[in-house]
């Protein structure tokens, strides 16, 4: 299965800033996927990453707030802007390399204060 | 809208004891399933997969049950473990026709006590 370097791992950021999430993986995937996991609870997707085109984003999200990077086929980033302290979740990577194999980065563990 | 739900929310077992987790799903579309299990601090970690037209698959102590019917998928750990004790969560698949994306349940929180 597919390998995933996820950066930061964490960090502590003032309200009204932005920060910027790195996805890498080891090898070309054509799904790319960020999710949201707030304290205790489950994962909620935030957008599919498209390769060459606009993120898709889920009901509850938008591009201004989440905008998402995608320019190869191994790599992407996610924006989390203007962030205010209920912003401060973990921010997860997935790539699906085939229908079997939904993989995940360590997530970025996010706090604004 | 569609959800996938956990019966429970918390489990404890002994060590040894086998284990398992139930999840309800409201989806008749949904032809992949997935547990993943989550240890403090890291990501979801694959455990054990399942396709709709199946309704049984084992891996190594893991066993995945699906129930069409009912629309409820289980995983049961055997021999439970220590290292065990995680947050599990089942996810369903609605194909291509969604996006591939996953839709995770609620978590079941697995304590095994020594």
């Amino acid at each position: 299965s597919a390998v995933i370097s996820q950066k930061p791992s964490r960090d502590i950021c003032q309200r009204g800033t932005s920060l910027t999430i790195q996805c890498q993986v080891d090898s070309q995937v054509t799904m790319m996927f960020w999710y949201r996991q707030q304290p205790g609870q489950s994962l909620t997707l935030i957008a599919t990453a498209n390769q060459g085109s606009e993120a898709t984003y889920e009901s509850g999200f938008v591009i201004d707030k989440f905008p998402i990077s995608r320019p190869n086929l191994t790599f992407s980033t996610l924006t989390v802007s203007n962030m205010s302290p209920e912003d401060s979740s973990i921010y997860l990577c997935s790539v699906g390399t085939d229908p079997s194999g939904y993989t995940f980065g360590s997530g970025t563990r996010l706090t604004v204060v | 809208g569609e959800s996938v739900g956990l019966h429970l929310p918390t489990l404890s077992v002994q060590e040894g004891d086998n284990s398992i987790i139930n999840c309800a799903y409201s989806n008749s579309a949904s032809d992949y399933f997935i547990w993943y299990k989550q240890e403090s601090g890291k990501g979801p970690q694959f455990i054990i997969d399942i396709r709709s037209n199946m309704d049984k698959r084992q891996g190594q102590r893991v066993t995945v049950l699906l129930n069409k019917t009912v629309k409820h998928l289980s995983l049961q750990i055997a021999a439970t473990q220590p290292g065990d004790s995680a947050v599990y969560f089942c996810a369903e698949n609605m194909g291509e026709t969604s996006g591939s994306r996953l839709t995770f349940g609620e978590g079941t929180q697995l304590t095994v006590n020594p």
